[in-house]
């Protein structure tokens, strides 16, 4: 079993939706967590972090669940431009903080 | 504003050839990271270097070599490349606090054939 398991998708929504990701981790040692976005072809780059409280950015909601394990990302109002896949990550503690990828979701989001 | 600059960004290998990809950061980081990425498959882990003089082994290493040349600098090597390494392969690099993000290169597209 992957310390990181996501829904692979895709989801397919019109404009104007709302959205939601799940996410779940194994390894208890788990420190810290972000949601990360990765373009066609492209290399990940930082959505952003998720903390204990839930945070929020513009249109995007994140939420972590340490008692039952799950991270969600919650998209409002998608854009065309949204469409990407997001990879939830986890900092898994050790001798290092090891950044360990779940393998994405895809989101297409169409007119 | 380099980042994180990997080269090369394409190869194409015959069987049984060797090669090294090489990895630099410019933002003073102490971990530097080497992903492979499969279709379906996620980004995973290939070796680490928690710090300058220091690698180990991730979720598939098994083919490849590191060396953590210096603090900026962190190549990934495969003595002899098979079919199964065609992948695309990611650099990345982080400060070691808890709630760091991770910075990537911009990947190479390896084909072996």
């Amino acid at each position: 079993r992957k310390e990181v398991e996501q829904d692979p998708g895709p989801f397919n929504v019109p404009e104007g939706a709302t959205v939601a990701f799940n996410c779940t981790y194994s390894n208890s040692a788990s420190q810290s967590f972000f949601w990360y976005r990765q373009d066609c072809r492209k290399e990940p780059k930082l959505l952003m972090s998720v903390y204990s409280s839930g945070n929020e950015d513009g249109r995007f909601t994140a939420q972590l669940n340490r008692a039952s394990q799950y991270i969600s990302l919650l998209i409002r109002d998608s854009k065309l431009s949204d469409s990407a896949t997001y990879l939830c990550v986890v900092n898994i503690a050790g001798g290092s903080y090891i950044p360990t990828f779940g393998r994405g979701t895809s989101l297409i989001v169409h007119p | 504003n380099a980042g994180v600059t990997q080269t090369p960004k394409f190869q194409v290998l015959k069987t049984g050839q060797s090669m090294t990809l090489q990895c630099a950061q410019d933002m003073n980081h102490n971990s530097m990271y080497w992903y492979r990425q499969d279709p379906g498959m996620g980004l995973r882990l290939i070796y680490y270097s928690a710090s300058e003089g220091t690698t180990d082994k991730g979720e598939v290493p098994n083919g490849y070599n590191v060396s953590r040349l210096n603090k900026r600098e962190f190549s990934l090597r495969l003595e002899s490349a098979a079919p199964s390494q065609t992948s695309v392969y990611f650099c990345a690099s982080s400060a070691r606090d808890l709630n760091t993000e991770a910075f990537f290169g911009q990947g190479t597209r390896l084909t072996v054939v």
